[in-house]
């Protein structure tokens, strides 16, 4: 299996911060690179694909960045509603895997 | 506005099966991958596996010996069964959307809320 690796695992940003979050693929998954929001109780949000294509209605404050097996996802300017847990997932093999997620919480 | 919604028992037994449906309204099932995904508390994302709208599956191998995925058209809903459950499977457990694009990029487009399932005597 292809183990995803995410840092930082949390991570305390304030309102207007730019911030990035880094994932790692233990091997090569080209671009084959998703990002997700997580709010407690809520559907999870689909954000990027393909490593940086910004789901349609993502605000482009979201970008995604990397290839091969370093990504970053980067949050320009945080709003309130961006405080939640973010994850990456390679989609290149099954099984299908995740990061194991990073935390942004308001400082 | 595709929209998904697990529903189930929200505690099982040790040793017997966890059953799940999701309905999906807003669109057909048709023409389409879905999936089980779940989260144990404090812990990471988990693909559990996926159905093709014509009932091809393919299964996460580490719970495969344990795992059905059905799909049933006619009813545009979806469902998982996992057996010999421990408490190990308690996690809240998501349906999604598996889209497949034309440029080769597969990625869980639409989630439902999640529901919770623990595994405790």
């Amino acid at each position: 299996d292809i183990q995803m690796t995410q840092s930082p695992s949390s991570l305390s940003a304030s309102v207007g911060d730019r911030v990035t979050i880094t994932c790692r693929a233990s091997q090569s998954i080209y671009n084959y690179l998703n990002w997700y929001q997580l709010k407690p109780g809520k559907a999870p949000k689909f954000l990027i694909f393909a490593a940086s294509s910004l789901q349609s209605g993502v605000p482009s404050r979201f970008s995604g960045s990397g290839s091969g097996t370093d990504f970053t996802l980067t949050i320009s300017s945080l709003q309130p509603e961006d405080f939640a847990t973010y994850h990456c997932q390679q989609s290149y093999s099954t099984p299908y895997t995740f990061g194991q997620g990073t935390k942004l919480e308001i400082k | 506005q595709v929209q998904l919604q697990e529903s189930g028992p929200g505690l099982v037994k040790p040793s017997e099966t966890l059953s799940l449906t999701c309905i999906v309204s807003g669109g057909s099932i048709s023409g389409y991958y879905w999936s089980w995904i779940r989260q144990p508390p404090g812990k990471g994302l988990e693909w559990i596996g996926y159905i093709y709208y014509s009932g091809t599956t393919n299964y996460n191998p580490s719970l495969k010996s344990r795992l059905t995925i059905s799909v049933d058209t006619s009813k545009n809903q979806l469902s998982l069964e996992l057996s010999s459950v421990t408490a190990a499977d308690t996690a809240v457990y998501y349906c999604a959307r598996l889209k497949s694009t034309v440029g080769g990029s597969k990625y869980f487009d639409y989630w439902g809320q999640g529901t919770l399932v623990t595994v405790s005597s």
